[in-house]
């Protein structure tokens, strides 16, 4: 099986654009969580899906970050206006079952706002 | 809410030799899951081990195996014959079985890590 996918692997975009990740899931897999990773913070959750609904929304840190899925093999977060606080390297994961099944990640996408 | 907690920012230890990393966490919960990942300097983030809390046992995957106190909220993991190939952040994690919105969500603690020297 493939795992999860994830693009762009690398963005590095100007403070105000829009900035759009993307991921595929797991085939099978009913739950696909977001996160983000920074120094200071370390690994947040900042979404997740339910059969493409979205269940906790609770981590997403401003109105600038939105998420949608509009089906079952696509997701993505969008931040606009990006501002440089936003770099951070952004994970995608799914996983059957949201608890006793481990997440799988993809390789995440490293976003640098300059 | 839950708080994962990994004292020792980074670890060496020579290569075939054993090296324990170690990971407390809150809860007052009685049902979760613990999880350790492993991210190598390619970023991946990689399921190592898993322990279901109701299990007494510990769980062991080749040469990985976790020594699971549930009383003390400790959760180490030791890693045997260590290889270059083991050097990477480590990152423990749980997760409620509890139900509503924080069943499935993991808490990662701050990560470790480790460097396997030739």
């Amino acid at each position: 099986d493939a795992g999860v996918i994830q693009s762009p692997r690398h963005e590095v975009t100007e403070m105000g654009q829009e900035v759009t990740l993307r991921c595929k899931p797991i085939s099978g897999h009913d739950y696909l969580f977001w996160y983000r990773q920074t120094m200071m913070r370390g690994l947040e959750l900042l979404i997740y899906f339910n059969n493409n609904v979205p269940i906790d929304d609770s981590g997403m840190p401003e109105d600038r970050f939105s998420a949608k899925m509009p089906n079952a093999s696509f997701s993505t977060l969008k931040i606009q206006p990006s501002e440089p606080r936003d770099s951070a390297v952004y994970f995608c994961a799914s996983s059957r079952d949201r608890g006793s099944q481990p997440q799988h990640f993809g390789d995440g996408t490293r976003l640098s706002i300059l | 809410a839950q708080t994962v907690t990994q004292s020792q920012p980074e670890m060496s230890v020579q290569e075939a030799e054993t090296v324990t990393l170690s990971c407390t966490y809150d809860t007052s919960e009685n049902n979760y899951y613990l999880f350790w990942y492993k991210q190598p300097p390619s970023r991946q983030m990689i399921l190592v081990i898993r322990q279901e809390a109701y299990k007494q046992q510990n769980a062991t995957e080749n040469r990985f195996s976790v020594n699971f106190q549930k009383a003390a909220k400790s959760f180490s993991l030791k890693i045997s014959d260590s290889q270059l190939g083991d050097t990477a952040m480590y990152f423990c994690a749980f997760t409620s079985r509890a139900g509503g919105t924080s069943y499935g969500k993991l808490t990662f603690g701050q990560g470790t890590i480790l460097t396997v020297h030739p």
